[in-house]
C-alpha cells in the first residue's frame, strides 16, 4: 500500500509562518487533504483536496503541493493553531484511504 | 448547523457485534458519500470503510473487510457501520465523516481521502 510520510514534530514562533508537509509516490497523482485535531477532541478539516478550506477555517490555513509533496501552510501562527495535523489522501494501490502519522505542532 | 452526532459504542467482548449509528443534519445528507474513520487513542488516523450517495460504491480497510458492513439510510438521514467478529485491535474512537463533493459515484472519488464534517465519535473497547 502506498504511505504518506509527516515529519513526528514541528515547532513554529507565534506570529511565524510554518510548513508542514506530507510526503508520498500518490501524491504526483492525487490531492492530500489536510485535518488538525486538538487534545480529546474530534478531527476538524482545515484543507480538503489541496486546496479548499472550509467555512469557518482562517485563511491563515493553506494548502499546496508539488510533486511527491503536499504541504499545509499556516500564515501567522496562533497558540490556538497548536495541534495535531494529519494529511489524508487516495492510496493508489489498493483503492482505499491513507493518512500520514501526524505532525505534532507547537506554538512558542 | 451541519452537524453528524455517533452512536452506539460500547464495551464487547471479542467475537461479539456491534451496531455503530451517525445521524446527519443540516445539510442534504442524500447527495454525499459518507465514510468512517476510527483512531485507537494516542495513535493516528484509520480509515475504515466508505460509501457513495447511492450505495453503488463500497470501500473497505483490509483491517476490517469481511467483518464489517456499511450501509445507509437515506430517508433517516443515518450512517451504520455493523461490525461483527469484533478483535481486541478494533479498540478505538470511530468518527463519521463526510464527503465534500457531492454525487461522488466512483471508488476513485470516494477513496480520495477528503472529508469536510466530523462527528464527535464514538468509543468502541473491545475487551474480555
Amino acid at each position: 500500500s502506498s504511505e504518506l510520510t509527516q515529519d513526528p514534530a514541528v515547532s513554529v514562533a507565534l506570529g511565524q509562518t510554518v510548513r508542514i508537509t506530507c510526503q508520498g509516490d500518490g501524491l504526483r497523482n492525487y490531492h492530500a487533504s489536510w485535518y488538525q485535531q486538538k487534545p480529546g477532541q474530534a478531527p476538524v478539516t482545515v484543507i480538503y483536496r489541496k486546496d479548499n478550506r472550509p467555512s469557518g477555517i482562517p485563511d491563515r490555513f493553506s494548502g499546496s503541493s508539488s510533486g511527491d509533496t503536499a504541504s499545509l501552510t499556516i500564515t501567522g501562527a496562533q497558540a490556538e493553531d497548536e495541534a495535531d495535523y494529519y494529511c489524508g489522501s487516495r492510496d493508489t494501490s489498493a483503492n482505499h484511504v491513507v493518512f500520514g502519522g501526524g505532525t505534532k505542532l507547537t506554538v512558542l | 448547523e451541519v452537524q453528524l452526532v455517533e452512536s452506539g459504542g460500547d464495551l464487547v467482548q471479542p467475537g461479539r457485534s456491534l451496531r455503530l449509528s451517525c445521524v446527519a443534519s443540516g445539510f442534504n445528507f442524500n447527495d454525499y458519500a459518507m465514510h468512517w474513520v476510527r483512531q485507537v487513542p494516542g495513535k493516528g488516523l484509520e480509515w475504515v470503510s466508505g460509501l457513495t450517495w447511492n450505495s453503488g460504491a463500497i470501500g473497505y480497510a483490509d483491517s476490517v473487510k469481511g467483518r464489517f458492513t456499511i450501509s445507509r439510510d437515506n430517508a433517516k438521514n443515518s450512517l451504520y457501520l455493523q461490525m461483527n467478529s469484533l478483535r481486541p485491535e478494533d479498540t478505538a474512537f470511530y468518527y463519521c465523516a463526510k464527503d465534500p463533493f457531492s454525487y461522488c459515484s466512483t471508488t476513485t472519488c470516494l477513496t480520495s481521502g477528503a472529508f469536510d464534517i466530523w462527528g464527535q465519535g464514538t468509543k468502541v473497547v473491545v475487551s474480555s
